[in-house]
Order: C-alpha cells, then structure tokens, then sequence
C-alpha cells in the first residue's frame, strides 16, 4: 500500500528559530494536506496543496507541493511555544475533476518541542 | 460547540468486552470516517462511509465494525476487545463537494481507548 515517509520524527528548538520537516512518498499524490495535532486533541488542518510545484502560505506557515508529486514540506518561520505539537503530511488521491476519493495516507508525524 | 464530536473521550474496558465508540457531526457532510492512531505509526482508516448506505473498509478493518445511522451519526465498535486495540480513535468528515472543497478532512477530538 501507499506510505509516507515523514521527517524527522522530532525536532527540539529554541523558540524564534526557523522549522523545516517533509514527507516522502513511493507513490503520487494529488493533493498533500499538512495537519497539527495538539496534545489530547485531534488534528487540525493548516495547509492544503492542490497542484505541484505549488506553494502556499498560512502566516508564519509556507508549504510546497513537490513537483514529482512525490513529497511536500512545511516550513514554520520564527517558531513560537504554541507551535508545540504533532505535525502531520497527508497525501490524498483526487480524479481529474479534483473530486476527493476520500481516503487519506498520514505520515508518522513530526512531534515539534519549541523551548522558550 | 464542536462541530464533530466523539463520546466517550476516555474508556478503559476489559479483554472480551463488546464497545462501543461515536461520532456525530453537525458540519452536514456526508463522508465520514474512523482513524486509528498509534504513538509512531500516524493515523490508519479503519473504516469510512460516504454515504448512509455506503460503508467501505479501510485500511485496518479486522476486529472492528462500523455502523452508519444518519448523516450525522457514526459508530464504531469492537465486538471483542483485544490490549492490540488500545489506542486514541479519530472521527473525521468531509464534503462530498465536487472539487477541491472535498478533500479535507475534519478531525474530532479522539476517544482515547485502553484495553486491558
């Protein structure tokens, strides 16, 4: 079955520093989605990628489609302490119409600690 | 209020017991599904519906089973629970939107289950 490679496992930073984590596939994507999960919650979606090659923003978040529609990065500029979570990739098949098949594929996650 | 709920947020029940988990939405979507959620190995679909008389297996289906009731209500049980099955179980919805509207995905707040 499909599988995402999602790198690295975790990341220990200062607070203010730059974050970059990706994610991998043996397989093509059409769209990748990034989430975050916070602690005893579920995961909440902050960045969608439709097309390869595109990168999008959500404030201090920047996230990129890879162009073999292979991978997708993230990027979180001046990390702050409530960057603190889990963050997930999730790539998802759609049809030529964009229409979702529904089903996505997560990577492991990226557990982030930001030290203030 | 929440716009996907999940009952119970926490249950420990023993080897062999019957249990059940629920998801009700108030989002008016149509597609709903069940992940699993384990420390390392991200979130795995164990079942998902995409409509009221659509129910599809996912990835990791064996030993579990799902009931679709409304639109807004889904159920997952374990007829025989085994300690493999502890873990933290997501509800999640989309649109059934033509087009990109339908590729995300709405998490719940999680029922974490202990099985011992």
């Amino acid at each position: 079955g499909q599988q995402l490679n999602q790198s690295p496992q975790s990341m220990f930073i200062q607070e203010g520093e730059d974050v970059s984590m990706n994610c991998t596939s043996s397989s093509i994507f059409n769209t990748w989605l990034w989430y975050k999960q916070d602690p005893g919650e579920g995961p909440v979606l902050l960045i969608a990628l439709y097309k390869a090659g595109e990168l999008t923003s959500n404030g201090r978040l920047t996230a990129q489609f890879g162009i073999t529609r292979k991978d997708s990065f993230l990027n979180i500029s001046a990390s702050i302490p409530s960057d603190v979570g889990i963050y997930f990739c999730a790539g998802q098949i759609t049809n030529a119409g964009g229409t979702s098949y529904g089903k996505l594929t997560f990577g492991q996650g990226t557990i982030l600690t930001v030290h203030p | 209020d929440a716009d996907v709920t999940q009952t119970p947020r926490n249950r420990i029940t023993k080897t062999g017991k019957r249990i059940m988990l629920e998801c009700s939405q108030t989002k008016g979507h149509d597609r709903m599904y069940w992940y699993r959620q384990d420390p390392g190995l991200g979130l795995r679909l164990i079942y998902y519906s995409f409509d009221v008389k659509d129910i599809n297996k996912g990835e990791i289906s064996d030993g579990y089973s799902v009931s679709r009731q409304a639109q807004a209500k889904f159920s997952l049980s374990l007829e025989s629970a085994i300690p493999n099955q502890t873990a933290l179980y997501f509800c999640a919805t989309s649109d059934l939107a033509m087009g990109l509207a339908g590729v995300k995905q709405y998490f719940g707040p999680g029922t974490r289950l202990t099985v011992t």
